[in-house]
Parts: C-alpha cells; sequence; structure tokens
C-alpha cells in the first residue's frame, strides 16, 4: 500500500481556512484518500474521503489532483475545536489488496485564539 | 464512538504477564481490527479480522495474538508483556458489505492504556 508524507506540525488562528497536504507518490489505480481526525485520548474519526478531483462535506473539502500523488484537506474557518491530529490514508481495503494499512504520523494542527 | 467499546480502559501490569485487552462492537460490522499509538509514531495496525474465520497479521504482530470469539468480539492478547509494548490500543471496526468494499471506512473504540514496567 501508498504510505504517505505529511508535515508534522501546523498552526492556525481561529476563522482561517487550513490547508493540509499529503503526498502519496506511489498511490494504486484502485486506492482511495481518506482522512480522519484524532483528538487527545480518543480514537481516530473519518473526516471525507475521495478518488479524484473535489470531495465536499459538512466538515472539510478533499482536493486530489489529476495524477493523485498528492491531496489536500482543506477545513473552512477553523475553531479551537479543530485543535487535533489529522492523518491521511491511501489504500484500497478489498481483502486481496488488504496486506498494511498505513495511518503514518499525522499532521498535529493547533488552533490558536 | 460508544458503539465500540474497549476494556480495560486503563491497565498497568508486569514484564512476563499475560494481558487481554477486550473490543466489543454493538456495529453489526464483520470487520475488526486492532492498532497502537506510540507517541510520534501514529497508529499501527497489529491484527486484523475480516469476518470471524479470517484473521490477518498487521504491520506489527509480533509478540500478540488475537482472537475472534463472534461477529461483535475481537480480543487482543499479550502472552509474556514487556516494556516496549507500553502503548495506546486502539480497536476499530468496518462494515464492507453492501457497498463498494474499496471505500470502507473504521469506526474507533475510546483506546486501552497500557502501561508494562
Amino acid at each position: 500500500l501508498a504510505k504517505t508524507t505529511q508535515p508534522i506540525s501546523m498552526d492556525s488562528y481561529e476563522g482561517q481556512e487550513v490547508n493540509i497536504t499529503c503526498s502519496h507518490n506511489n498511490i494504486a489505480t484502485n486506492d482511495y484518500i481518506t482522512w480522519y481526525q484524532q483528538f487527545p485520548s480518543q480514537g481516530p474519526r473519518f473526516i471525507i474521503q475521495g478518488y479524484k478531483t473535489k470531495v465536499t462535506n459538512e466538515v472539510a473539502s478533499l482536493f486530489i489532483p489529476a495524477d493523485r500523488k498528492s491531496s489536500t484537506l482543506s477545513l473552512p474557518r477553523v475553531s479551537l475545536s479543530d485543535t487535533a491530529v489529522y492523518y491521511c490514508l491511501v489504500g484500497d481495503m478489498r481483502r486481496r489488496n488488504f496486506n498494511k494499512f498505513y495511518f503514518g504520523s499525522g499532521t498535529k494542527l493547533n488552533v490558536k485564539p | 464512538d460508544a458503539d465500540v467499546t474497549q476494556t480495560p480502559r486503563n491497565r498497568i501490569t508486569k514484564t512476563g504477564k499475560r494481558i487481554m485487552l477486550e473490543c466489543s462492537q454493538t456495529k453489526g460490522h464483520d470487520r475488526m481490527y486492532w492498532y497502537r499509538q506510540d507517541p510520534g509514531l501514529g497508529l499501527r495496525l497489529i491484527y486484523y479480522s475480516f469476518d470471524v474465520k479470517d484473521i490477518n497479521k498487521g504491520e506489527i504482530s509480533d509478540g500478540y495474538s488475537v482472537s475472534r470469539q463472534a461477529q461483535a468480539k475481537f480480543s487482543l492478547s499479550l502472552e509474556s508483556a514487556i516494556p516496549n509494548q507500553t502503548a495506546l490500543y486502539f480497536c476499530a471496526t468496518s462494515d464492507a458489505s453492501g457497498r463498494d468494499i474499496s471505500t470502507d471506512t473504521q469506526y474507533f473504540g475510546p483506546g486501552t492504556r497500557l502501561t508494562v514496567l
């Protein structure tokens, strides 16, 4: 499965838009890109998932360029409660491809007042 | 997620002891997973089970074993605990039935903090 590379940490201020980019140069044709959010002492929580172009939900947007070698999670107008670690995962959950599943180290987002 | 529970939530044990961490889910999902999380290393997959009779090793299975007693229960055992198994352990579930399983997403429990002295 494709490994991912993300910035270790980012700082932002309340009300700003935050963009977190993930590199996944070895992404395979059947791989999807999924982002999770984790608060301290809690399990990760699904945020958004996509395959190509742009996906938007009530929480975030996900931008994926044509070559799919990277993706950008966009959080509009962050608040203090968005302070968390954000993980980018790339993979195919189908049985024969599920050899390993990498969460990586994630990006620690610190939102300041 | 209250639908995925883990017991105990915290455990302190000594080197060489046998430890079992339990996970239960009421979501009716077929797939269950065990991860460990160490500071700065994110989550790493220990074992995963696609159904009761299908159990597979993950990235870091050495020193661990699992048991899938039923669809709803997936236990992780440390046969002889060692200090470098001190970590936060998460159980997760996912449901690949009836949908495009390549997009399957996981639901995590609250975690078990294990300390091995």
